[in-house]
C-alpha cells in the first residue's frame, strides 16, 4: 500500500523568507507525485507534478519540487514566499497504471507573515 | 484547461433530506471521476471512483445507499446524500480525470460546503 507523509502539520514563514515543506512517501511500485494548493473555503488546485524525466519540476509561481528515489521525498520549495501563499499544501502520490487513487498527505498549513 | 465545477457551492439542509451536489468536467471528458469528503483542518479522504456508464466502487466504510454516485455521462457525476444528519455536514470535493488531458492527474472542483442542521 501507499502512504504519504507531511512531518510538518504547520509552519509559519516570515514574508520574503525561503520555505520548505517537506513530504516523504512509501510505495512498492512506481508512482506519480503531486503538490496540491488550498486555499481557504475552495478546491484543490495543482501545483506541481513529477511524472518522469527531470526530478526538479517547477511551478508557474515560484514553486519547486524535487523528486529523490532513494530518499522517497518530493520536498517542495519557495526562495521567497508572499502572504498569498498563505495556503493549505497537500503532497499526494498514484500509481502508474489507470484509475488508480490518489492518496493525499495529511497537508501542511504554509501560514505567511508579513 | 481541465476545468472541473461543482454545483451547488453551499447548500443548508433539515435533517432528513436529500441533497444532490452535481460535478463537471467543462472542458474535457471525464472518464472517471472521484468524490472526496474532508473534515476542517484535515485531509481528503476518498468516499469513491466512478467510471461513467458503470457502478460506482466505494471506499472501506463508506455506505452506498447513503452516498448515491450516477456518472451518467462523460462530463457528470452527481453525488447524492441521502436522509442527510448532521454529522453528514462536510465539504464534499469532486474531481475528475481524463483520457483527452493528463490521464494520470486528477483535476478538482471547486468544493461544495455541506451544512445539515
Amino acid at each position: 500500500a501507499q502512504s504519504v507523509t507531511q512531518l510538518d502539520s504547520q509552519v509559519p514563514v516570515f514574508e520574503e523568507a525561503p520555505v520548505e515543506l517537506r513530504c516523504n512517501y512509501s510505495s512498492s511500485v512506481s508512482v506519480y507525485l503531486f503538490w496540491y494548493v488550498q486555499y481557504p473555503n475552495q478546491g484543490l488546485q495543482l501545483l506541481l507534478k513529477y511524472l518522469s524525466g527531470s526530478t526538479l519540476v517547477e511551478s508557474i509561481n515560484g514553486f519547486e519540487a524535487e523528486f529523490n528515489k532513494s530518499q522517497t521525498s518530493f520536498h517542495l520549495r519557495k526562495p521567497s514566499v508572499h502572504i498569498s501563499d498563505t495556503a493549505e499544501y497537500f503532497c499526494a502520490v498514484s500509481l502508474k497504471t489507470s484509475y488508480d487513487k490518489v492518496i493525499f498527505g495529511p497537508g501542511t498549513s504554509l501560514s505567511v507573515i508579513p | 484547461g481541465a476545468v472541473v465545477s461543482q454545483h451547488p457551492s453551499w447548500v443548508i439542509c433539515k435533517s432528513g433530506t436529500s441533497v444532490k451536489i452535481e460535478c463537471r468536467s467543462l472542458d474535457f471528458q471525464a472518464t472517471t471521476m472521484f468524490w472526496y469528503r474532508q473534515f476542517p483542518k484535515q485531509s481528503l479522504m476518498l468516499m469513491a471512483t466512478s467510471n461513467e456508464g458503470s457502478k460506482a466502487t466505494y471506499e472501506q466504510g463508506v455506505e452506498k445507499d447513503k452516498f448515491l454516485i450516477n456518472h451518467a455521462s462523460l462530463t457528470l457525476s452527481t453525488l447524492t446524500v441521502t436522509s442527510a444528519h448532521p454529522e453528514d455536514s462536510s465539504f464534499y470535493i469532486c474531481s475528475a480525470r481524463g483520457n483527452s488531458v493528463s490521464g494520470e492527474t486528477q483535476y478538482f472542483g471547486p468544493g461544495t460546503r455541506l451544512l445539515v442542521l
